[in-house]
Parts: structure tokens; sequence; C-alpha cells
């Protein structure tokens, strides 16, 4: 089975803009979960789906967003970047609680 | 207080030692991971727990769920255990990370 992927790869994106990101999971797989990772805050839960249903929410501004397709691909966007929001973005498929993890969009934020 | 904590956060080890990563935690959980990242992000997932112990190859991870506690053991390491160890609690479908161990084995 293909692992799960995410696009893009890398990004770079001035303050003000908005950005999606895209997360295809693990064939099978129905439940998608997005992480921020930042040096000074480390990995942080940002959102849950399961079944195209937001099932739960970290402590995040509502600028943060997600979304599930019917084919359990997950985009999350982030309106009116801010510089802090610059963070390597990581989704997971699970399956029975077993988190596979994609290889992450790095965000930058000029 | 962190509802993570790890220990320690920086281990350094010569080749062949036996290494013990420490993870506390301060809320009931459903299961405890622990996840290794490589330098340019991707995170792989090496053992998932709610009791007892685990082990994979040279890899054995214990958890003690009275005492809100797990460990993480390699045996025999090698310089391409260098990496970061994170330790995860899943209270309710939503994992809380601790802040990592970096992990250096020299040859």
């Amino acid at each position: 089975k293909a692992g799960v992927t995410q696009t893009p790869r890398y990004l770079i994106k001035t303050r003000g803009q908005q950005v999606t990101l895209s997360c295809s999971p693990i064939s099978g797989h129905r439940s998608v979960s997005w992480y921020q990772q930042t040096p000074g805050q480390g990995l942080q839960f940002l959102f849950e789906y399961f079944s195209e249903t937001q099932r739960n929410k970290g402590n995040f501004p509502g600028r943060f967003s997600g979304r599930q397709f019917s084919n359990s691909r997950s985009e999350m966007n982030v309106s009116t970047l801010e510089l802090g929001d610059s963070a390597l973005y990581l989704c997971a498929s699970s399956s029975h609680n077993e988190q596979f993890f994609g290889p992450g969009t790095r965000l930058t934020v000029l | 207080k962190n509802e993570v904590e790890q220990s320690p956060q920086n281990l350094t080890a010569q080749e062949g030692e036996f290494i013990t990563i420490n993870c506390s935690y301060s809320v009931g959980i459903s299961a405890l991971h622990w996840l290794q990242q490589h330098p340019g992000g991707g995170i792989v997932s090496l053992f998932m727990l709610s009791s007892g112990k685990k082990k994979h190859g040279r890899l054995i991870a214990t958890i003690n769920i009275q005492e809100k506690h797990s460990s993480l053991h390699i045996t025999a390491s090698h310089p391409r255990d260098s990496a970061v160890y994170i330790c995860a609690v899943d209270p309710a479908r939503q994992l809380t990370f601790g802040s990592g161990t970096q992990l250096t084995v020299l040859p």
C-alpha cells in the first residue's frame, strides 16, 4: 500500500495570504489528523477528521480550518497567515489508533 | 506543568550502548505512542502501547499505567539510531506530545 502523501512539500507565502495543504491517507484509512510542529512549541494537534466529520479540534485559532472528502483525502486551510504560522505541518492517517505519518509540508511565511 | 514530560532532552551514546528514554504523563490515556523523527521531518511510529511491554528488533517499549510512566529502550545502539524520539499520549483521539529526546549515537 502507498503511504500517506502530502502536497505540496514546501511552500513560501507572505503575511496575510492564505494557504491550502493536502493530505491523502493510506487506502482504507478513514481517520486523518493534522499536526503543527515548530521549534518553540514542538508538535501540536490541530484537528482530526473521520468520515468527513471533524471529531476533535486542538487549541488553534479559527484561521485554521480543515475538511475531509468522501475519499478520505483531507485539506487544511490557514487564512490570514502570520509569521508564527511558519512550521512543518504533518498529517497522519490511522487505523485502530495506530498513526501513519506523511512527510509533511514545510510552510514558510515571510 | 506539561502533560507529557520526557527525559533526557539530549543523549549522546557510544555505538553498542544500551539506551533508555523516559516518558511521564499526567492524564488518563487510552494509548501511548513512541515516535521516531529523522532530520528532514519524517515521523515513523515505533510503538503503540496500552499496557505491558512490546519488542521490535532492538527496540523495547514498556508502560506502567498506574505510575503513568513509559520507557523506550534501545539495545546495542547504532549510529543509524540517531534521531529524535518523541513520546505521545492519546487521551481521546487527540495526541499530546512530549518535547522529544535528541539521540546521537557515535561510532
